[in-house]
């Protein structure tokens, strides 16, 4: 089966500037979250949805930072402006059940 | 919420031989605990996993063991081969919640 799509997978932009980061899930998986990977740390969970509805976004750092999955398929992170500490490794993962899951090979961002 | 512990962050082998890394966590509900492997650059694969409703897991050279009264688990590699050089990553979750560990940076050394 395909895996988990994300696009794009480098990019580099300049503090205060917007980047939106794309996730494509495993068919058929109801369940879909977005990590934060900074440089020799865990990931972080940013957001988790359920089909189309936020399981939870308590570690979203909303007055920048937004995520949407309109149709419960496809997902986007935004961030908008972007600072320094944002540069990490964006993380996309999908799961059938709520526990196992398959991650993406992620959106590494730099900002300058 | 939950807070997960992880140790040792770096932990060097010499090939052949077993290693272990364990994790804590705070909350009781929590019922699924996995692991996954991070190669350089690659994204978290899961090598392993263990429900609260179960002691031990054995899966080939890697086992998991979970003690649910004192909240931890650990990760048992044995006969490790250089190829398990990586990063390794626990993780709890209660249901809604995942929250890893972070992270052990294994080496094998030939």
């Amino acid at each position: 089966e395909a895996g988990v799509a994300q696009s794009p997978r480098y990019k580099i932009i300049e503090k205060r500037q917007s980047v939106a980061f794309w996730c494509n899930p495993i068919s058929g998986h109801a369940t879909l979250y977005w990590y934060q990977q900074i440089l020799g740390q865990g990931p972080k969970l940013l957001i988790q949805f359920q089909n189309n509805g936020v399981v939870d976004d308590s570690q979203l750092p909303k007055d920048r930072f937004s995520a949407e999955r309109l149709k419960g398929v496809d997902s986007t992170l935004k961030i908008q402006p972007a600072k320094l500490e944002d540069s990490a490794v964006y993380l996309c993962a999908s799961s059938p059940d709520g526990n196992e899951q398959f991650f993406g090979p992620g959106t590494r961002l730099t900002v300058l | 919420g939950e807070n997960v512990e992880q140790h040792p962050s770096t932990l060097s082998v010499q090939e052949g031989d077993s290693a272990v890394i364990k994790c804590t966590y705070s909350d009781s509900a929590s019922n699924y605990f996995p692991w996954y492997k991070q190669e350089l650059g690659k994204r978290p694969q899961l090598i392993i996993d263990i429900r609260s409703n179960v002691g031990e897991k054995k899966d080939q050279r890697i086992a998991v063991t979970l003690n649910k009264t004192a909240k931890h688990f650990s990760l048992h590699i044995t006969e490790t081969q250089p190829e398990d050089s990586a990063v390794y990553f626990c993780a709890a979750t209660g249901g809604n919640q995942f929250y890893f560990g972070t992270g052990t940076s294994l080496t094998v050394i030939p």
